[in-house]
């Protein structure tokens, strides 16, 4: 069965700077997924980042990137030059095969000015 | 759609009674997800669909829990003789496929039990 842990229920950072989420996971497949979700108060979960599990590269969108360690089994999101609207719950998840998708339990971020 | 539709948005009912919750997918996605998620919590898988068939229903907590959708596209959740801990936000989600690109979700309903 596929496990995704997130170990910091929360996090801030002043605005500018950058900061790190955790995201340990488990799997026995080797053909598998990773995604992080963010969810603003509007509870939409909004996806920020997918990373395939056979691409070595770290994936990467604007100011968001990953620091993929396959061996390890984490998969942490970076956020660069943070902004207030970056403030929310942000999910680390994984899928593999043809299973649904597993989430963490979520790390609340908040944004100091 | 342009995006997943859930309705209501909120839902307030007393104990006891039955609530259907409605989601519309984004047109075309063959897949649907139903998540629960308390307060504060992460998100509890519940049920998917592929077509109309349920091919993973192991998370529904109970009996009294039930989903289908119809036409591959609009499904309704329903739960029977509601109880105060089924208060949650309830979310549905979408894909194409297996869901490999990650799923597009609806904003949700938020039901309490009074």
């Amino acid at each position: 069965a596929q496990t995704v842990t997130q170990s910091q229920p929360e996090m801030s950072v002043q605005e500018a700077e950058t900061v790190t989420l955790s995201c340990t996971y488990d799997t026995s497949e080797s053909d598998y997924y990773l995604f992080w979700y963010k969810q603003p108060p509007s509870r939409q979960m909004i996806l920020v980042i997918r990373q395939e599990a056979y691409k070595q590269q770290n994936a990467t969108e604007n100011r968001f990137s990953v620091n993929f360690q396959k061996a390890a089994k984490s998969f942490s999101l970076k956020i660069s030059d943070s902004q207030l609207g970056d403030a929310a719950m942000y999910f680390c998840a994984s899928i593999q095969g043809a299973q649904k998708l597993v989430f963490g339990q979520g790390t609340r971020l908040t944004i100091n000015p | 759609g342009a995006g997943v539709s859930q309705s209501p948005s909120n839902k307030v009912t007393e104990k006891g009674k039955d609530v259907e919750l409605r989601c519309d997918p984004i047109s075309g996605h063959t897949a649907l997800y139903w998540y629960r998620q308390s307060l504060g919590q992460g998100l509890e898988f519940l049920i998917y669909f592929q077509g109309n068939s349920a091919p993973d229903k192991s998370g529904l907590p109970s009996d009294r829990f039930s989903a289908e959708r119809t036409g591959g596209s609009v499904s309704t959740l329903t739960i029977q003789r509601t109880q105060q801990e089924d208060s949650a936000v309830y979310l549905c989600a979408s894909s194409f496929g297996r869901g490999n690109y990650g799923y597009t979700f609806g904003s949700g309903t938020r039901l309490t039990v009074v």
